[in-house]
Parts: C-alpha cells; sequence; structure tokens
C-alpha cells in the first residue's frame, strides 16, 4: 500500500516529441504528488507536484495530469528537448507530522536531437 | 541563498565499519531528512529531524542513525556497514516539518561503496 509503481522503465522521443510518464498509488491517504528530475551525480531537483483536488497542473513545459478516482498521475513533457534528458521520479507522501516522500522507480528519458 | 550541501561527495569503506555523513541545509529550512537512493531505484525514506529531534522514520535499521544540530546542519552514521549500503545518499531540507510546506529541495548526495 506504501508502494507507488511507475512506468515506462525508459523512454526515448525524438526533439520536440510529448514523453508521458505514468504513476500509480494505493494508499488514497496520499494527498501530495510530486515529480523530480535528477541528471547522472545529482540529487533530485524537484519539477512541479500537485495535490489531489485539482485534475492538472501547468508549470512551464511540464503538465501533470491527475486521475483521482484511478488513483493515477502522469507527467507530460511538451516540446521535449535533449536537455530533458534525465531520469524521472514520481512520488507521494500524506499529511503526517513528518514528510516521508514514497518514490517510485525511476524512468529513464532520453530525448534524441 | 545556498541549496543544500553535503560532504564528503565520495568514500569508500570496508564491511563492518562505521561512516558519518554530513549535511547543510537550505538557508530557512529548520528540518532535514535523509535517503538512501541504491543504484538504479528511486531514494528510499531513511528518516527526517526536526527541531533536532527525530520525528519519523522509515525501515531502516538501528545501526542508522541521526543527529540535528541547532544551525539545523544534520549527521547520518551508519554502523556495521554492509555490502547492501552502497548507495547514495541523499540529504533533503524543508521549511517545515511536513504539514504544512511539502517541497523538498535535495543535496547532490554522498556516494558510498562499501567493500
Amino acid at each position: 500500500q506504501q508502494q507507488v509503481k511507475q512506468s515506462p522503465q525508459s523512454l526515448i522521443v525524438q526533439k520536440g516529441g510529448i514523453p508521458i510518464i505514468n504513476c500509480a498509488y494505493e494508499n488514497t491517504a496520499f494527498d501530495y504528488f510530486p515529480w523530480y528530475q535528477q541528471f547522472p551525480g545529482k540529487g533530485p531537483a524537484l519539477l512541479i507536484a500537485i495535490r489531489p483536488d485539482v485534475s492538472e497542473k501547468k508549470e512551464g513545459r511540464f503538465t501533470i495530469s491527475f486521475n483521482k478516482s484511478a488513483k493515477q498521475f502522469s507527467l507530460h513533457i511538451m516540446d521535449s528537448q535533449p536537455g530533458d534528458s534525465a531520469t524521472y521520479f514520481c512520488a507521494a507522501s500524506m499529511n503526517t507530522g513528518f514528510q516521508k516522500l514514497v518514490f517510485g522507480t525511476g524512468t529513464r528519458l532520453l530525448v534524441s536531437p | 541563498e545556498t541549496g543544500v550541501t553535503q560532504s564528503p561527495t565520495h568514500l569508500i569503506k570496508t564491511r563492518g565499519q562505521q561512516v558519518t555523513l554530513r549535511c547543510s541545509s537550505q538557508s530557512g529550512h529548520n528540518t532535514v531528512s535523509w535517503y538512501q537512493q541504491a543504484l538504479g531505484q528511486g531514494p528510499q525514506f531513511i528518516f527526517q529531524y526536526y527541531r533536532e529531534e527525530e520525528n519519523g522514520r522509515g525501515n531502516f535499521p538501528p545501526r542508522f542513525s541521526g543527529l540535528q544540530f541547532p544551525n539545523y546542519s544534520s549527521e547520518l552514521n551508519v554502523n556495521a556497514l554492509e555490502l547492501d549500503d552502497s548507495a547514495l545518499y541523499l540529504c533533503a531540507s524543508s521549511l517545515s516539518s511536513g504539514r504544512v510546506n511539502r517541497e523538498l529541495f535535495f543535496g547532490e548526495g554522498s556516494r558510498l561503496t562499501v567493500l
């Protein structure tokens, strides 16, 4: 119940394409869903986050779609660029006295020129 | 404003040894969390410190311990190192313990190799 399942494991798109990464969860107590981007040798960097009271959130070229009834959420990267090539992690947390993020297993994205 | 800084960046230990990793939180952040990231995996929550007290812990044995200092910096200590402890150890800081502001900011990590 504490897991967040992420797919696909890896993804290759051409420049300008729209990669989509999907995540699913079971625990309905989760109420915060961030996405992190990680480059090799670096720590994860927060990209965008959503709470379950909205179905979509956009920040620049990044969009989160959220389906509360299906317990699924996804990241879309518009007009993808080679510089977007990185590993992307979805995560989830619940409203407790401490901040524990449960991460997905990651998606390695390659954007070809 | 300085970000989260960790030291050392890389280190090699042998099985059975002890290691201490250090973290300085982002300016203004009073909460520090530690995560373990094995190769090819997502980070796993170890514990969180708020106001110098551990206030949350993941599924890690007691040989993983920590401290938070009055300036909000933190240490992660691992005793009796095992081969499976080889991983990237990430420190993350946040503005609060987690009820209101959920944003976590990660450092670049300390890469531990246990031989």
